[in-house]
């Protein structure tokens, strides 16, 4: 069971560029989220969704972008890369309905990002 | 804006020692609180998942109280030992959002 899988595990990006950080789970979960580690603050919320086609704004959605065409995918994008989103980036999923609300967060391996 | 603040930032104890940290949220409007484990270079696990004010969770030597009415969960670790180090997060979900908000986490630092 490969559970929830993010590519690329490290990535150097200029300033301006743009890339996208992957993200698919395969255990049918509906919910999934983006966080990014800022160092003495634990883990913030950038986007989520609560299934395919259904996408909100977290706690730190500025510069950034996400689309959600599928259950599995739940792709991550940065238009203009900047300094302040050097981060580590982490995808998690869970399933949440009726009688299984209590599920919690499957974590994928994170995502290591430098702007330089 | 939710805040949910945990305490304290980091903690020090000696092999064997039993601690506690606190992890403080909205009382309006609740739905779930979640505690995690962050291993250094790893990625979260789950430990916990409450919804009932009033409920307890155990795990080994590991266990936690919430409190809805008043906004507060307590994850008490019983004889620390070294492989317990790591930080610990906790995470609330107000009503039926779907929207995760972590604390900023405790770091566990046990000493042989």
């Amino acid at each position: 069971n490969a559970g929830v899988t993010q590519t690329p595990k490290f990535r150097i990006l200029k300033i301006g560029q743009s890339m996208t950080l992957q993200c698919t789970q395969d255990m049918n979960h509906n919910y999934m989220y983006w966080y990014r580690q800022d160092p003495g603050m634990g883990l913030k919320l950038i986007y989520y969704s609560v299934g395919a086609g259904i996408t909100d704004k977290g706690e730190v959605p500025n510069g950034y972008n996400v689309s959600r065409s599928t259950t599995e995918d739940f792709p991550l994008r940065l238009e203009l890369a900047a300094p302040s989103q050097t981060s580590v980036y982490f995808c998690a999923s869970s399933y949440w309905g009726q009688g299984a609300d209590n599920s919690p967060l499957h974590f994928g391996n994170g995502t290591r990002l430098t702007v330089t | 804006i939710l805040n949910v603040e945990q305490s304290p930032q980091s903690l020090h104890v000696q092999e064997g020692d039993s601690t506690n940290f606190t992890c403080s949220f909205p009382s309006s409007n609740f739905y779930a609180l979640h505690w995690y484990r962050w291993e250094t270079a790893k990625s979260p696990e789950a430990l916990f998942v409450m919804t009932l004010n009033g409920d307890e969770k155990k795990k080994g030597r590991i266990s936690a109280t919430l409190n809805t009415k008043e906004g507060y969960s307590y994850l008490y670790i019983k004889g620390s030992q070294p492989e317990d180090s790591a930080t610990y997060l906790c995470a609330f979900l107000r009503s039926n959002t779907g929207k995760l908000i972590f604390g900023q986490g405790t770091t566990l630092q046990v000493k042989p």
